[in-house]
This record gives C-alpha cells, structure tokens and sequence, in this order.
C-alpha cells in the first residue's frame, strides 16, 4: 500500500519570504499523480499544484513550485514571496495513475503553515 | 459551474439517529468517494464507487453505508451513528479513465455526534 508522510506538522514564514513543505512517499508503482492540497480556514480543499510522475519537469504555478525527487520519492512544495493568504494547512497525496488501481488519493498528514507579519 | 455539492454542511445529533448526508457532482465523473478528516490523520478514505452501482471500501468503512444508483449522487448513510464518527466528512469525485488524476471535493459537512 501507498503511504504518504510530511515530517513537518507546523511551519512557519514571515511575509514575503520562501518556505518549503516537505513530503515523502512510498510505492511500488511508476505511474502516479502527486498533489499539493491547501486547506484554509474556510476548510475547503483546494488544488494547489499537480505533478505526473512521467514528467522529468517540475511542476510551477505561479509562485508555487516542487521539488519532485521520483528516485528519492521525495515530493516538496516551495512557495515563494509568500503571502498572509497563503495561511493553511497543506496536504501532500497520491494517487495511482492505473485506472485499476486509482481508488483513492493517499493523503500525508499535512503540515500547517503560519505566515507572519 | 463545474462542483461537488454536500449537505448538510453542519450537523448535531445524538447517538443511534440514522442520517444521511447527501454528495451530488454536475462534471459527469465516474469516481466518487468520501473522506473523513481528524487532527492529526490527514484525510482517510471511508467507501469509493467507480461508477454506478459499483462501490467498495476503503481504509475506515465501519459504522457507514453508501450507495450509487445514478452517476451523479453518492450518499453515505450513518446508520447508527456514535460519538467517534463525530468529524469533518468530504465528498469528491474525478474522471477515471481521462483527466489527470485530480480530485474535486465538496466543501466538507462538519457532523458531531453527542
């Protein structure tokens, strides 16, 4: 089974600086999706940035890029000019390309990220 | 607009009243599920379905019921519900076969069981 781990349950950045999330994750498949997911107050979960496990390329969006390590199955998302909106718990997750296999998104236990003034 | 719908969005009852919370999804996607959210656990999956009246478990199905008769509703049924279901509950759904693999959830339907 997939499991996926963040080491890091609090962060914290000061406003306009750079911060990296942390994820690992464990599998025996070599297709697969990654995600960072983003989860403020208001609780919804939100897609931050998605990454193919076929693409050598880091994903980007914006001011939100990772870190994608397939032989260390290392997976960590950098957030740049960081913003007080940025504020949330963050969740790294799996999920299995093969439509077989694909049943769930394995979620880490996400890391909540503080931005200060 | 493309989203995945839940409701209630808040719930107190007590323990033993069935409840039902309803997920509704208007992107034609053949993969639903529901997730219960806890400090400290991440997200872990309660039942999937693949497409209509195909569904299954996943990592904590005990204590609920879902059902898929048509592709676009997926409601998970507390039974009997106890306080240690008291959670965040989330629906989403995704394509299967095209698409990129990406989840779309519902807003979340906070439940406390007293």
């Amino acid at each position: 089974a997939q499991t996926v781990t963040q080491s890091q349950p609090e962060m914290s950045v000061q406003e306009a600086e750079t911060v990296t999330l942390s994820c690992t994750y464990d599998t025996s498949e070599s297709d697969y999706y990654l995600f960072w997911y983003k989860q403020p107050p208001s609780r919804q979960m939100i897609l931050v940035i998605r990454q193919e496990a076929y693409k050598q390329q880091n994903a980007t969006e914006n001011r939100f890029s990772v870190n994608f390590q397939k032989a260390a199955k290392s997976f960590s998302l950098k957030i740049s000019d960081s913003q007080l909106g940025d504020a949330a718990m963050y969740f790294c997750a799996y999920r299995s390309a093969n439509t077989g296999t694909a049943s769930k998104l394995t979620f880490g236990t996400g890391t909540r990220l503080q931005v200060t003034l | 607009e493309a989203q995945v719908t839940q409701n209630p969005r808040y719930l107190i009852t007590v323990t033993g009243k069935k409840l039902t919370v309803t997920c509704s999804q208007n992107m034609n996607h053949e993969y639903m599920s529901w997730y219960r959210q806890d400090p400290g656990l991440g997200l872990r999956q309660i039942y999937y379905s693949m497409n209509v009246e195909v569904t299954d478990k996943g990592d904590v199905p005990e204590g609920y019921k879902v059902s898929r008769k048509e592709k676009r509703n997926f409601p998970l049924i507390l039974e009997s519900p106890s306080p240690n279901q008291t959670s965040l509950y989330f629906c989403a759904s995704s394509f299967l076969v095209r698409g990129t693999g990406e989840l779309f959830f519902g807003e979340g339907s906070r439940l406390t069981v007293l």
